[in-house]
């Protein structure tokens, strides 16, 4: 069964740059898993940030951004703000069909 | 404005049937792939079901509801569908509904998203 990992928790002071990263317990991540991400705070659906590993979702700001970092795919917060303040989840598409999201991981901006 | 509204949740018994719904608006539904995500109280997000655009014919499951659930569309209605049999204690989620982003379930992302519908199996 594929697990795909993120760090539980990070934490960030307001104007600082935090990386997190998406892996794969078996193998690599690369551009051909199209890896998304997503931000949700408490009670509301998730929000679409990045898609196709580096794009932006409309709306977003540019202090997001994503890549592909070693045998992983990350999300770069540049700039912290207070309301980044939220679990943040990767997906990898798997084929046929199939997608796998991460464990997510809880960012605290303090 | 893509709208999904989700509907049918509920409180169902271990080994129950429940079926839910999702209605589509700001949008071309027949010509859009969408799927169901789902979060258990507490807990992370997890990839349920999806299907193709143009009534449906591919459809795809996690294993974890591969044989108890299944995903269907209905193009004239604008709403999807995902019916769920012999639910267990596991199941209760939040569901949200799901549009891909472009035509195809594959190589895609989850563009839009509804605010969700809450199941709960227990006895």
């Amino acid at each position: 069964q594929t697990v795909v990992t993120q760090e539980p928790s990070f934490s960030v002071s307001p104007g600082g740059t935090v990386t997190l990263t998406c892996g794969l317990t078996s193998g690599s991540v690369s551009t051909s898993f199209y890896p998304s991400w997503y931000q949700q705070t408490p009670g509301q659906p998730p929000r679409t940030l990045i898609y196709s590993t580096n794009t932006r979702s409309s709306g977003v700001p540019d202090r997001f951004s994503g890549s592909i970092l070693g045998n992983k795919a990350a999300l770069t917060i540049t700039g912290a703000q207070a309301d980044d303040e939220s679990d943040y989840y990767c997906v990898l598409f798997m084929g046929s069909g199939v997608y796998v999201f991460g464990t997510g991981t809880k960012v605290t901006v303090l | 404005e893509v709208q999904l509204l989700e509907s049918g949740g509920g409180l169902v018994q271990p080994g129950e049937s429940l079926r839910l719904s999702c209605a589509a608006s700001g949008l071309t539904f027949r010509a859009c792939p969408l799927s169901w995500v789902r979060q258990a109280p507490g807990k992370g997000l997890e990839w349920v079901s999806g299907i193709s655009a143009m009534g449906g014919e591919h459809t795809y499951y996690a294993d974890s509801v591969k044989g108890r659930f299944t995903i269907s569309r209905d193009d004239s209605k604008n709403t999807l569908y995902l019916q769920m049999n012999s639910l267990r204690a596991e199941d209760t989620a939040i569901y949200y509904c799901t549009k891909y982003a472009g035509q195809y379930t594959g190589n895609s992302y989850f563009e839009y998203w509804g605010q969700g519908s809450l199941v709960t199996v227990s006895s």
